[in-house]
């Protein structure tokens, strides 16, 4: 069994959908928690920053944490084209220099 | 805020040359740096920490003498492919860690292999 686990996809909505994506976990160690957007032939970049249980919010996206289901998911308002992309789950245990296990990452296709 | 650059985005060498990968933080200290790999539709894999002034700390599988790396300062490190073999082609990425122990990523180096 995995560390983490993300459905690959790919995930087709169409514009303006609501996108949700999930990642589940084994590691009760895990306390930070990121997701990040990969665009094809890009360097992943940092959409969400979570520590611990809870909700984080930032413009469309909302970020949430349920660290006793060992869940986290990732929702995505008024998807828009641009949108579509490769996310990926990341945590993390803490401390400095410390390891991230990713997700494989979910393929999302947002369509006009 | 939060920058990682990379040079070369793309480059493409001969069998057997040595190819350097530069990785910087443009506007933050980073006193740990990750490199990793990532093949076509897959995850990012590590494949070594890198800690300024100190040895890389290398992944299980990782040859330390094929893939070279250097953290000479606290915004630049470097990984060296010796010897490249068609087989070390691959997207190569590196990632910096901030004061807060966010990775922020460069974004990536196509490494092609003939």
């Amino acid at each position: 069994q995995k560390e983490v686990e993300q459905d690959p996809g790919p995930l087709s909505v169409p514009e303006g959908a609501i996108v949700s994506l999930n990642c589940t976990y084994s590691n009760s160690a895990f306390q930070y928690f990121m997701w990040y957007r990969q665009y094809s032939r890009k360097g992943p970049e940092l959409l969400m920053y979570t520590y611990s249980s809870g909700n984080k919010e930032d413009g469309r996206f909302t970020a949430q944490v349920d660290k006793s289901s060992k869940y986290i998911s990732l929702f995505i308002r008024d998807s828009q084209p641009s949108d579509s992309a490769t996310y990926l789950c990341a945590m993390s245990a803490g401390g400095g220099g410390n390891k991230l296990t990713f997700g494989t990452g979910t393929q999302l296709k947002v369509e006009l | 805020g939060a920058v990682v650059s990379q040079h070369p985005s793309r480059v493409i060498c001969k069998s057997g040359t040595s190819v350097k990968i530069e990785c910087r933080s443009l506007d933050f200290q980073a006193t740990t740096m990750f490199w990793y790999r990532q093949f076509p539709k897959k995850s990012l894999m590590l494949m070594a920490t890198s800690n300024e002034g100190s040895k890389a700390t290398y992944e299980q599988g990782v040859e330390k003498d094929k893939f070279l790396i250097n953290h000479a300062s606290l915004t630049l490190s470097t990984l060296t492919v010796t010897s490249a073999h068609p087989e070390d082609s691959s997207f190569y990425i590196c990632s910096a860690e901030d004061v807060r122990e966010t990775q922020y990523f460069g974004p990536g180096t196509r490494l092609l292999v003939l």
